[in-house]
């Protein structure tokens, strides 16, 4: 079964700074998707950035890019820039390919901006 | 369009009463998810729907949960004799049938407290 791993319950990072959260997942398969998505206090989960398995160049989304390491089983995410409103929690997220309904969590990060 | 609404925001009940909670989703979307979170993990899944037909439960779903989408448009779900363990945030979300790389559109989430 697949699993996946986010082993930082919380991360701190001074505003205008860099920080880079944490994902390892464990899977057969080789065709699959990952997913960050942010959650706000109080508010709905938004998709961050996303990563097909497929292609080795890693996701870009503005201050948001990934680190994905295919053969380690890693998908990292790194914030450029870090602003107040990027405090949240941070899910990382896997799906098989052919799934077309179930994402599988990770526990989540607690980030912290210092201003 | 304004996005996966989610009715109440906020539910109380005492154990061993009903609720039943409201997802309208986006409405160009025909597949339909319900996760469960509680407090400090990632969400877990807990069915879908491709239009009206209920195509996955999780073993999650125990009898006292049913959820329905008639007409394939709104979904409802509901808890049954709730005990103090159903206490969680109740998240809906939807996409289109060919996700592909795409996540979910998510709704605000209804916080279940059961005294």
């Amino acid at each position: 079964a697949q699993t996946v791993t986010q082993s930082q319950p919380e991360m701190s990072v001074q505003e205008a700074e860099t920080v880079t959260l944490s994902c390892t997942y464990d899977t057969s398969e080789s065709d699959y998707y990952l997913f960050w998505y942010k959650q706000p206090p109080s508010r709905q989960m938004i998709l961050v950035i996303r990563q097909e398995a497929y292609k080795q160049q890693n996701a870009t989304e503005n201050r948001f890019s990934v680190n994905f390491q295919k053969a380690a089983k890693s998908f990292s995410l790194k914030i450029s820039d870090s602003q107040l409103g990027d405090a949240a929690m941070y899910f990382c997220a896997y799906r098989h390919m052919d799934s077309n309904y179930q994402l599988i969590w990770g526990a989540g990060t607690k980030l912290i901006i210092k201003p | 369009d304004t996005g996966v609404s989610q009715d109440p925001r906020h539910k109380i009940t005492k154990r061993g009463q009903n609720v039943t909670f409201r997802c309208d989703p986006i409405s160009e979307h025909n597949r339909l998810y319900w996760y469960r979170q509680t407090l400090g993990q990632g969400p877990e899944f807990l069915t879908y729907f491709q239009n009206e037909a209920q195509l996955e439960k999780s073993r999650l779903l125990s009898d006292r949960f049913s959820a329905e989408r008639p007409k394939g448009s709104f979904s409802t779900l509901e808890i049954q004799r709730t005990e103090q363990g159903d206490s969680a945030m109740y998240l809906c979300a939807s996409s289109l049938r060919q996700m592909g790389s795409s996540g979910y559109t998510f709704g605000s989430g209804t916080r279940l407290t059961v005294v």
